[in-house]
């Protein structure tokens, strides 16, 4: 059974600052997927990571997949205020693209 | 654009009423899911199906039941609503081999039992 753990759960950092959100999982998944979620919204999809070594890029969020280390990263490079919100990690096993949900890293951006 | 829509943003019933949650998928996805978000808790999976008439529980079934006639929608039926049930429940569809990969989500529905 696949399990999916972030890490840390909360972060609260400055604007202009650099951090990493950790995604750990612990079977192979074949696909990662990194969602955002606003409070109050829903669950929008930021990025799908296919294969080892694959990177992904949207203005100030990079997110990469290592599958032999069984990690995801999500670097957020010059944090603003907009970015403020829930980041979750996903992995799929294949059967019916169900997904598998990190418990969410909710993110807090201040001047 | 695949579209999710769940009728109802927010829901106000009251105890031991019986609750439809609607969902309707428009681009020809298999598979429909529901999950409720609460507070420190995180995603956890209702119900899914693979397809028109097939359901399988998820992790937190009791209490809930789920209908599929139609490729296109996916209803989640909460038979004798509790408070306990008051939470943000979301609807998502995938497709197994093409793009978008992953879930699309609804809007979610804000439910509140009184």
């Amino acid at each position: 059974e696949l399990k999916v753990e972030q890490n840390p759960l909360f972060l609260s950092m400055q604007e202009g600052k650099n951090y990493t959100i950790y995604c750990n999982y612990s079977t192979t998944s074949d696909r990662l997927y990194w969602y955002r979620q606003d409070p109050g919204k829903s669950l929008e999809s930021l990025f799908v990571l296919l294969s080892n070594g694959a990177v992904k890029q949207e203005g100030r969020l990079m997110a990469s997949l290592d599958t032999k280390a069984r990690l995801s990263t999500l670097h957020i490079t010059a944090a603003v205020h907009d970015l403020s919100a829930t980041y979750f990690c996903a992995g799929d096993t294949g059967t019916a693209s169900k997904l598998t949900f990190g418990t969410g890293t909710r993110l807090q951006v201040t001047l | 654009d695949v579209k999710v829509t769940q009728s109802s943003r927010y829901l106000v019933k009251r105890t031991g009423e019986k609750v439809f949650l609607e969902c309707v998928q428009d681009m020809d996805h298999e598979n429909m899911f529901w999950y409720r978000q609460d507070p420190g808790l995180g995603l956890r999976l209702i119900y899914f199906s693979y397809d028109v008439k097939m359901k399988e529980k998820g992790d937190i079934p009791e209490g809930y039941s789920v209908s599929r006639e139609k490729k296109e929608r996916f209803s989640l039926i909460l038979e004798s609503a509790s408070t306990n049930q008051t939470s943000m429940y979301l609807c998502a569809s995938s497709q197994d081999g093409r793009e978008p990969y992953g879930y699309t989500f609804g809007s979610g529905t804000r439910l509140t039992i009184v």
